[in-house]
């Protein structure tokens, strides 16, 4: 079945580590989205990449990286200058920016001991 | 810059209750709009989605919203609540400036009593 699948489930990280969230997908998608989920606050947007070896900083985009190597992955990189990194995070895909829906994996929860 | 207001951050209804929930939006243009599902740890799902086709849009479990232009409104209703049913709720809208970015709302968390 086509999706995306991110990977850890969870995962806990001690101040001052970099840690790196994986999100693939199999739905020939060309834009790929990070959001960051924290309680009452809806999804921020953190990067976006339309296109392979490209790749946009959104809203909350200080203190993370991004690579878009291969159409299928957009791994994102918490570093330790992101100052609460403790979230929800969420990576989606859509086939092109007016395409209409994100589908969506089913998240990564990042915990900072 | 387009944004989304839903308006309740908590909604609660009894099991077989009319479920409301409420979403304005702010566009200078018609927009794309949206209505995604988040059950506990998981994703988001798409319910619905308005692309000026029908005013009134019919989506999975029972769920539908109406697109009214003179209210810049895109309310959520099911006439029959379900346990099912709870979850979180986000409205959504694609940006027409900066990539067709899309926006959500901030997100109602629907409560059902049995």
């Amino acid at each position: 079945d086509g999706g995306i699948t991110q990977s850890p489930k969870y995962l806990f990280r001690k101040e001052g580590q970099n840690v790196t969230l994986s999100c693939e997908q199999n739905l020939n998608h060309d834009a790929m989205y990070w959001y960051r989920q924290d309680p009452g606050q809806g999804l921020r947007l953190i990067y976006y990449s339309q296109i392979v070896n490209d790749f946009q900083k959104g809203d909350i985009a200080e203190g993370y990286s991004v690579s878009r190597e291969k159409k299928e992955s957009f791994p994102l990189t918490v570093t330790s200058a992101q100052k609460n990194p403790t979230a929800f995070y969420l990576c989606a895909s859509t086939a092109g920016p007016l395409a209409g829906e994100l589908f969506f994996g089913e998240g990564s929860r990042l915990t900072v001991l | 810059a387009q944004s989304v207001t839903q308006l309740g951050s908590h909604v609660s209804v009894s099991e077989g209750a009319l479920v409301l929930l409420r979403c304005n939006y702010s566009s200078s243009v018609p927009p794309y709009l949206f209505w995604y599902v988040q059950y506990p740890n998981q994703g988001l799902q798409l319910l619905l989605k308005y692309t000026s086709a029908a005013t009134l849009v019919k989506g999975i479990n029972g769920f539908e919203a109406e697109f009214k232009k003179s209210e810049t409104s895109f309310h959520l209703t099911k006439p029959s609540a379900h346990m099912s049913d709870a979850a979180e709720y986000f409205c959504a809208v694609i940006g027409n400036t900066g990539g067709f970015k899309t926006i959500f709302g901030a997100g109602t968390r629907l409560f059902v009593k049995a």
